[in-house]
């Protein structure tokens, strides 16, 4: 069974920087991409990062690009999402996604439970 | 950046009643890469539908996606109490997005 576990959201200052992990089970993490998607309370899902499975090519939303860095340690199984230069508009639940390839085009096809950021002073 | 646009915002009915959701994208993009997610209060997404038409694992065949070009629509054929839920489209052919999603409320 597919798991993934979020976790690293907490209530940060704008301007702040915070590290959300998602670690990874029952299947071969290096297989498939991942990415970020997130969704701010109330509102839509809006897709943040991709990374293909080998991590050597990774993608950008316009909105957090320069900003957010997405990585991951396919000995660990575990996806990252380094974010700097938080804003108001970063706060949502962040959900981890895995792709259903390794490389582009890739759907969605299994999700954590997402973890909470919150950007306010 | 390629805009999906899904109608109505809300559709109120009643179990057992058909539902047809569309999604209409600002643009064609490759191959019919679209698919449908539900989301219900309080959780994550669940994919539905891939590739416009192809159900995913443990789908119940009460759903069905059709579609392609611009214009593409999911359908649940009969409404069970635990379809009532909000439904996304997502493009994944150019870049990735999602529509802004439908509520399928019990009337």
């Amino acid at each position: 069974e597919v798991q993934l576990l979020e976790s690293g959201g907490v209530l940060v200052q704008p301007g702040g920087s915070l590290r959300l992990s998602c670690s990874a089970s029952g299947f071969t993490f290096s297989s498939y991409a991942m990415s970020w998607v997130r969704q701010a309370p109330g509102k839509g899902l809006d897709w943040v990062s991709a990374i293909s499975g080998s991590g050597d090519s990774t993608y950008d939303a316009d909105s957090v690009k320069g900003r957010f860095t997405i990585s991951r340690d396919n000995s660990r199984n575990t996806l990252y999402l380094q974010m700097n230069s938080l804003r108001a508009e970063d706060t949502a639940i962040y959900y981890c996604a895995k792709g259903s390839a390794a490389v582009r085009p890739y759907c969605f096809d299994n999700w954590g439970q997402g973890t909470l950021v919150t950007v306010s002073s | 950046e390629i805009v999906l646009t899904q109608s109505p915002g809300t559709l109120s009915l009643s179990p057992g009643e058909r539902a047809t959701l569309s999604c209409r994208a600002s643009q064609s993009f490759s191959n019919s890469h679209l698919a449908w997610y539900q989301q219900k209060p309080g959780q994550a997404p669940r994919l539905l539908i891939y590739g416009a038409s192809s159900r995913a694992t443990g789908i119940p065949d009460r759903f069905s996606g059709s579609g392609s070009g611009t214009d593409f629509t999911l359908t649940i054929s009969r409404l069970e109490p635990e379809d009532f839920a909000v439904y996304y489209c997502q493009q994944y052919g150019n870049s990735r997005t999602f529509g802004q999603g439908t509520k399928v409320e019990i009337k």
